[in-house]
């Protein structure tokens, strides 16, 4: 089983629409969680850590459920720019040191 | 100032043969990450280096696949014996280490590795 499973979309969305991802993981002693975005041929970027209490940052929303192992994130008022393929991650190892990554969500937001 | 920088940008190799990959982390990252993305794929874990610790190496796939890093700066990655199965893109991150779990990690253009 994968450390981590994520929905590959595509997810198509018009403008202004809202729009969720999930990433579910099954190691429970999993550290931290973070969503990333991969523009094509591009690298990753931290999109945003995802803490115990949830957290917002504009119109970026991060969960995460323990008891149930997921993280979601969720975009309000999508842009054209948004348009991306957004991976989870979270670190686990002794030292928190190993990192695993879902396949990466693609989003494609349509004027 | 300067991101993380890798070298060559792209690889074209033949099957058997060795390759090298270069990561220049950002200046004063002590923890340097090896990953590859495969088509379709997430990021694999490869290995990590954290100052002068014993590296974590129980990403990497194979015997085939070993890395260094010098100086607790430059790493390299190299594959021996290239296979068909090896083409991917190899990212290499860093980060400050401050705490590993918690840390952004940076990441570098990535090589990207096509075995004929």
């Amino acid at each position: 089983r994968k450390e981590v499973e994520q929905d590959p979309g595509p997810f198509n969305v018009p403008e202004g629409a809202t729009v969720a991802f999930n990433c579910t993981y099954s190691n429970s002693a999993s550290q931290s969680f973070f969503w990333y975005r991969q523009d094509c041929r591009k690298e990753p970027k931290l999109l945003m850590s995802v803490y115990s209490s949830g957290n917002e940052d504009g119109r970026f929303t991060a969960q995460l459920n323990r008891a149930s192992q997921y993280i979601s994130l969720l975009i309000r008022d999508s842009k054209l720019s948004d348009s991306a393929t957004y991976l989870c991650a979270m670190s686990s190892g002794l030292t928190g040191n190993q990192f695993y990554f879902g396949t990466g969500t693609s989003l494609t937001v349509i004027p | 100032g300067a991101g993380v920088s890798q070298s060559p940008s792209n690889k074209v190799t033949e099957k058997g043969k060795d390759v090298e990959l270069r990561c220049d982390p950002i200046s004063g990252h002590t923890a340097l990450y090896w990953y590859r993305q495969s088509l379709g794929q997430g990021l694999e874990f490869l290995i990590y280096f954290q100052g002068n610790s014993a590296p974590d190496k129980s990403g990497l796939p194979s015997d085939r696949f070993s890395a260094e890093r010098t100086g607790g700066s430059v790493s390299t990655l190299t594959i021996q014996r290239t296979q068909q199965e090896d083409s991917a893109v190899y990212l290499c991150a860093s980060s400050l280490a401050l705490r590993p779990s918690t840390d952004t990690q940076y990441f570098g253009p990535g090589t990207r590795l096509t075995v004929l």
